[in-house]
């Protein structure tokens, strides 16, 4: 079964690091991009960045670009979403999701992972 | 606010056909194609409709979807209380950064 597994709710203090994790089964992990959404309480989807866990190539979203970082590990089929200093307004629930294609413009998720819920409160 | 217009809310009765719209411009919709997710009540988003109007596999062909210029639409014809979630669209805009997935705000839908 292709499947992604996202790292478990973190409670958080502002200024203070976090490192969510998401974790791809059943396929090829290298060879599908995986991307990051968030979804703040009550609201709609919004996207953060994409990488290609084959070679690390990374795209951000202008919004969130410098605020957090992605990276993976195809040794272990994990990407990674971190942030070196949580703001309150970081608190969403964060999901992973893998592109289903490579045709140009074609950005549609077939598989997410289960969200991670991050709050961030002093 | 959203770079795709979605309304907020639709509703419908069980056996009813509902469209949902999504308006965006020639930078998304105009030149790339649409996909639709839908998300239950607590439960992360799923794939409803890529590429503007195919079905992964298991999507009941009840949903379709359509394109038209710089707009989109999904459908659902003979709607059940199981479809009662928030509704996204999105698609993938040609700004000066690069490509960036750009969704909907979403709409609530409700089976009365």
């Amino acid at each position: 079964e292709v499947q992604l597994v996202q790292s478990g709710a973190e409670v958080k203090k502002p200024g203070e690091s976090l490192k969510i994790s998401c974790k791809g089964s059943g396929y090829s992990f290298s060879s599908y991009w995986i991307g990051w959404v968030r979804q703040m309480p009550g609201n709609g989807l919004e996207w953060m960045g994409i990488i290609y866990p084959g070679d690390s190539d990374t795209r951000y979203s202008p919004s969130f670009q410098g605020q957090v970082t992605i990276s993976a590990d195809k040794s272990i089929s994990t990407a990674y979403l971190q942030w070196s200093s949580l703001k309150a307004s970081d608190t969403a629930i964060y999901y992973c999701a893998r592109r289903r294609g490579y045709s140009y413009g074609d950005y549609s998720m077939d598989v997410w992972g289960q969200g991670t819920t991050v709050t961030v409160s002093s | 606010q959203s770079v795709l217009t979605q309304p907020p809310s639709a509703s419908g009765t069980p056996g009813q056909r509902v469209t949902i719209s999504c308006s965006g411009s020639s930078t998304n919709i105009g030149s790339n194609p649409v996909n639709w997710y839908q998300q239950l009540p607590g439960t992360a988003p799923h794939l409803l409709i890529y590429s503007n109007d195919q079905r992964p596999s298991g999507v009941p062909d009840r949903f379709s979807g359509s394109k038209s210029g710089t707009s989109a639409s999904l459908a659902i014809s003979g709607l059940q209380s199981e479809d009662e979630a928030d509704y996204y669209c999105a698609a993938c805009d040609d700004s000066l950064n690069g490509q960036e997935v750009v969704f909907g705000g979403g709409t609530k839908l409700t089976v009365l």
